[in-house]
């Protein structure tokens, strides 16, 4: 089974701070993606990446960038945290260009900014 | 564009009873369409695709999808509800030459005891 990993399931931080979130995955999918989910909004695309080093902005990229140095690890970024990224985090991967391939999910990290 | 609309942000079923929730997509050409599931806390799941093999498609845990195209619509259905069917789903679209996902606004399915 596929397994995508993030690395914190909750994170508390403060206005102004630098925000990492990881994410790894095991099957060397070549696209990651970052997503946030907020109440009545579904999910909506941050960045995403296809490619070691490559990267595209999605929906919703302002105040987050994104770093993809291995294959397996996508990091998002947010430069100085504000208390309207308050949100779930969830990272996706999927294998190569095909329409009909599925993105697999992480568990989400439930990051919280006061 | 392309993209999902949900059209119940919640559903309430008695466990046993069949379960229906509705999307209807837009898209100029035959689209990729999905169906997850998110149960509290979790990542989402696969619970099934349509990639025009077959008009229904059949997914996990007793679930099914028809892809209309008449009627631009892909309802879930599941013929008797279980209580741990109770999660919220997403209907989602893969526009054509995209690599993301279009998500619906999701919709909350209840099951009563």
């Amino acid at each position: 089974d596929v397994k995508v990993t993030q690395s914190s399931r909750y994170l508390v931080k403060r206005t102004g701070e630098k925000v990492f979130l990881e994410c790894v995955q095991d099957m060397d999918h070549e696209n990651m993606f970052w997503y946030r989910q907020d109440p009545g909004l579904g999910l909506r695309l941050i960045y995403f990446s296809y490619d070691v080093k490559m990267k595209e902005k999605g929906d919703i990229p302002e105040g987050y960038s994104v770093s993809r140095e291995k294959k397996e690890r996508f990091s998002l970024i947010l430069e100085s945290a504000s208390t309207n990224q308050t949100s779930m985090y969830l990272c996706a991967s999927s294998f190569g260009r095909g329409n009909n391939q599925p993105q697999h999910f992480g568990d989400g990290t439930r990051l919280s900014i006061l | 564009a392309q993209s999902v609309t949900q059209l119940d942000s919640h559903v309430s079923v008695s466990e046993g009873t069949p379960v229906l929730l509705r999307c209807n997509y837009s898209s100029s050409y035959s689209p990729s369409l999905f169906w997850y599931v998110q149960h509290p806390n979790k990542g989402l799941q696969l619970l099934l695709k349509y990639t025009s093999a077959a008009t229904l498609v059949k997914g996990i845990n007793g679930f099914e999808a028809e892809f209309k195209k008449s009627e631009t619509s892909f309802h879930l259905t599941k013929p008797s509800a279980h209580m741990s069917d109770a999660a919220e789903y997403f209907c989602v679209v893969r526009p054509t030459g995209r690599r993301a996902l279009t998500f619906g606004s999701g919709t909350r399915l209840q099951v009563q005891p």
